[in-house]
């Protein structure tokens, strides 16, 4: 069964430091997404993607975020400058459409700021 | 802020009950609700979804949507212990951009 894939699977860094999260998604889906989780909260959407664009994001998603899909699989969120705070688990997913389609998730990297 | 409210829980059942989980919705212009599990340390699964008013039964799943209400209920049939999971209801629609918007989980403990 396809799947989406993250790597990796722990990122730590130093506050202040650049990351980089990356994302396969599934081949055949055309909208891509970031959510996050806080330990103990709920997940929370951060982008959405399509056809080399941006479609929404929230306020989380500020000027410190950008996302990327540099070729024809992957999909990345950088982090420019991380804060604390930014320590979370981040779920890549994707969907065939949007509106009333599935999303599936991948199994997340848990990011730990220093 | 649309909100997507759920019992936090925890809900215990035992082996072979049903489980019902609750989540009210407030963003009234809603049109698509889903069920995600969530195990412990994983990613969110695609239980269930529903579109319309009504129930929608999917083996053991059964999920209910009442739109006048703002209300989806999912009732799990024949609990089992692997059935213990965060049961996450999610919202989307033209207000959010169809970007779904995630309750806080209901925590449910099958016990044998």
């Amino acid at each position: 069964e396809p799947e989406v894939t993250q790597t990796p699977s722990h990122q730590v860094t130093q506050m202040g430091q650049e990351v980089i999260l990356r994302c396969v998604p599934i081949s055949n889906h055309l909208y891509f997404y970031w959510y996050r989780q806080i330990l103990g909260q709920k997940v929370e959407f951060l982008v959405s993607f399509y056809n080399n664009e941006i479609s929404e994001k929230s306020e989380i998603f500020d000027d410190q975020f950008s996302v990327e899909r540099p070729d024809g699989s992957n999909f990345t969120l950088k982090i420019r400058s991380t804060k604390l705070e930014d320590s979370a688990m981040y779920f890549c997913a994707s969907s065939v459409g949007t509106e009333n389609e599935k999303l599936f998730f991948g199994s997340g990297t848990q990011l730990s700021v220093l | 802020q649309k909100e997507v409210e759920q019992n936090s829980g925890p809900l215990s059942v035992p082996e072979g009950a049903i489980a019902s989980l609750n989540c009210t919705y407030s963003d009234r212009v809603s049109q698509s609700f889903f069920w995600y599990r969530q195990y412990s340390g994983k990613s969110p699964e695609l239980i269930m979804s529903i579109y319309s008013n009504g129930d929608k039964e999917d083996g053991r799943f059964t999920a209910q949507l009442n739109k006048a209400s703002q209300y989806v209920s999912l009732l799990i049939r024949d609990s089992q212990p692997s059935d213990s999971a965060t049961y996450l209801c999610a919202v989307n629609g033209p207000n959010s951009g169809y970007a779904l918007n995630f309750g806080k989980g209901t925590s449910l403990l099958v016990t044998p």
